[in-house]
């Protein structure tokens, strides 16, 4: 079975551009995460989707950042304008939302704003 | 501030013989916990996991430990494998929740 595709793998960009991250979750999983993961901060919640909706977005860093969900089986994280802070590893995770379920990850886009 | 303590950045052991990572948490609403591995430049991949109904979930090689009046959770690995090197994530939540709160991670290397 496929897992969470994720891309691009890997993003390169100057400050001030837009940059977006995409997500696929696992087909029927209703829950899906976006995540950072910095050095100081480890991994953060960013955003929380339940069947296409937003729950929890309390997680996103600033106006500049914003995430969406047009179906059950696409998401995107945008950043627009990006600055160098926003470098860091980007991951996104679905699971099921019945009772307690482990979350599934994709590999992750690394993001380098220069 | 941090939820989830993994104090131990690194470890190392021997194949073959047990390794034990630790990991506290400071929140008593967390009821379901979880660990991941992680390779570099993968994602997580999800290990185990225990309510806070038990104390012992077992699989495999991999047995996780739960002390809730402690507020304490281990994962034992045994035997150890040079395979199992890796990064590994404790990780937790509310019954409520949905969001997983994150340890730092603890690098585990096994040496042949």
């Amino acid at each position: 079975d496929a897992g969470v595709i994720q891309s691009p793998r890997h993003e390169v960009t100057e400050m001030g551009q837009e940059v977006t991250l995409r997500c696929k979750p696992i087909s029927g999983h209703n829950s899906l995460f976006w995540y950072r993961q910095t050095m100081m901060r480890g991994l953060e919640l960013l955003i929380y989707f339940n069947n296409n909706v937003p729950i929890d977005d309390s997680g996103m860093p600033e106006d500049r950042f914003s995430a969406k969900m047009p179906n059950a089986s696409f998401s995107t994280l945008k950043i627009q304008p990006s600055e160098p802070r926003d470098s860091a590893v980007y991951f996104c995770a679905s699971s099921l939302t019945r009772g307690q379920q482990p979350q599934h990850f994709g590999d992750g886009t690394r993001l380098s704003i220069l | 501030d941090q939820q989830v303590k993994q104090n131990s950045p690194s470890l190392s052991v021997q194949e073959g013989r047990i390794s034990i990572l630790n990991c506290d948490y400071t929140n008593s609403m967390f009821d379901y916990f979880l660990w991941y591995k992680k390779y570099p430049a993968e994602g997580p991949t999800f290990l185990i996991s225990i309510s806070s109904i038990k104390d012992k979930n077992e699989d495999g090689r991999f047995t996780v430990f739960l002390n809730k009046s402690a507020k304490h959770l281990s994962l034992h690995i045994v035997p150890s494998q040079p395979g199992d090197s890796a990064v590994y994530f404790c990780a937790a939540s509310t019954n409520s929740g949905y969001a997983l709160n994150f340890g730092k991670g603890t690098s585990l290397l096994v040496t042949p």
